[in-house]
């Protein structure tokens, strides 16, 4: 069975400031990994996602994610963030075999000051 | 024109009641999904249907009977509320279970007093 461990509940950046949210998962089979954003009172939505390929995946609004099989992370980053950032960040695990379940972090809160 | 849309958007009930909440998506995708989210965030599979068809339930309990009548609709219905239940239930979509996206509605903030 796979599982997402998202390392951290809280991360206060200051507005224009780099950041990393961080994501290490675990599965006995092959993974896609995903990265949703959830804004105040909303849905999730898709901010990017790896399937295969290159591991540095980019996605909306500025952030990227590297996948590193050897360390089974997949850690989100922006180089420079924005109030309008303030969200809550999901990192999700869908495994290789048996779909159906795509398993979710328990969420990181970015919070951008001014 | 809303993808995956739910309703009610809030839902207050007394213990004891049956409540239902509505999900229709116009997306075309074949797999939908109930999520349920607690007061901290935390988001936890409920139910996946492929086609009309159960595929996932996730330990559920029988109080909580979801019904597909067709690909767009999945509904999920909660007898007997319980203070337990209260939480922000998300209907999804996606046409790929594995690879593919999936597409959220706003979400049903349910509180059971």
């Amino acid at each position: 069975a796979q599982s997402v461990t998202q390392l951290d509940s809280q991360v206060p950046v200051f507005e224009e400031a780099p950041v990393e949210l961080r994501c290490n998962y675990s599965s006995s089979v092959s993974v896609y990994l995903f990265w949703y954003v959830q804004y105040p009172n909303q849905g999730l939505q898709l901010l990017l996602k790896y399937l295969s390929g290159s591991t540095l995946v980019k996605g909306i609004n500025g952030f990227e994610a590297e996948f590193n099989k050897s360390q089974t992370s997949f850690h989100l980053r922006k180089p420079s963030v924005h109030i309008s950032d303030t969200a809550e960040y999901f990192c999700a695990v869908s495994a290789g075999t048996g779909g159906f379940k795509t398993i979710f972090g328990a969420g990181t809160r970015l919070f951008v000051k001014a | 024109d809303t993808a995956v849309s739910q309703t009610p958007k809030y839902l207050v009930t007394q213990m004891g009641n049956d409540k239902s909440i509505k999900c229709e998506q116009n997306l075309g995708h074949d797999t939908m999904y109930w999520y349920k989210q607690d007061s901290k965030k935390f988001l936890k599979i409920m139910f996946s249907y492929n086609n009309k068809e159960l595929i996932i339930n996730e330990t559920v309990p029988n109080r909580f009977s979801p019904k597909s009548p067709d690909k767009a609709h999945l509904n999920l219905h909660i007898n007997s509320l319980e203070l337990g239940d209260s939480a922000v239930y998300f209907c999804a979509s996606s046409q790929d279970p594995v690879q593919g996206e999936a597409f959220f509605g706003q979400g049903t903030r349910l509180t059971v007093v």
